[in-house]
């Protein structure tokens, strides 16, 4: 199995412009989490799917980030517009429902907004 | 609410030395108990779990017993390696309501050779 594949690894951006992240989750999974990590505030939840509908999203920062799940097998998360603090590393994970409850992380996207 | 906490680091050892990283947790209800790690530059992958009161988890050397009168998940490792460095996460998950995992803020751990 592939494991959860998320694009692009890094992203380098200048303030204002739009961001979009994208996650293919592990074939099977049912729950579809977004983090974001930074040293300063260490692992946070952003939002949260379960069977491609948002159950979660107390965790989204602001109106600039936004996250959709058109399909079981895709996902993504837009800032716009992007500023310096949005900088960090955004994971996505993703689980199956009922089971085991073991998340299953992606490699995550560095995003440098500059 | 749920909350989990984990002792700050960096925790530093040398090679063979015994590791404790020490996890705290408050539920409401009876959680699941985990502990991840994260390579440098890698995402957080699953190193043991246990579900249930005395339970012990255990992975790679690693291991953690799940001790409900203490609230504690305590990790250790009986001889470290280079290869050990890393950031480890303490985390809970309620079999009910949101089920939505409640993570540590990390503890790092390097080991020198």
């Amino acid at each position: 199995d592939a494991g959860v594949i998320q694009s692009p690894r890094h992203e380098v951006t200048e303030m204002g412009q739009e961001v979009t992240l994208r996650c293919k989750p592990i074939s099977g999974h049912n729950s579809l989490f977004w983090y974001r990590q930074t040293m300063m505030r260490g692992l946070e939840l952003l939002i949260y799917f379960n069977n491609n509908v948002p159950i979660d999203d107390s965790g989204m920062p602001e109106d600039r980030f936004s996250a959709k799940m058109p399909n079981a097998s895709f996902s993504t998360l837009k800032i716009q517009p992007s500023e310096p603090r949005d900088s960090a590393v955004y994971f996505c994970a993703s689980s199956v429902l009922g089971e085991s409850y073991e998340q299953y992380f992606g490699p995550g996207t560095r995003l440098t907004v500059t | 609410g749920n909350s989990v906490t984990q002792m700050e680091g960096p925790v530093t050892l040398s090679e063979e030395a015994f590791l404790t990283i020490n996890c705290t947790y408050t539920a409401t209800g009876y959680p699941s108990l985990f502990w991840y790690v994260q390579y440098p530059g890698e995402g957080l992958q699953l190193l043991l779990k246990a579900t249930k009161a005395d339970d012990k988890g255990s992975n790679k050397g690693f291991e953690a017993t799940y001790r409900k009168e203490t609230t504690s998940f305590h990790l250790e490792k009986g001889s470290v390696q280079v290869s050990d460095s890393a950031v480890y996460f303490c985390a809970l998950m309620e079999e009910r309501g949101s089920y939505i995992p409640t993570f540590g803020r990390g503890t790092s751990l390097i080991v020198h050779p």
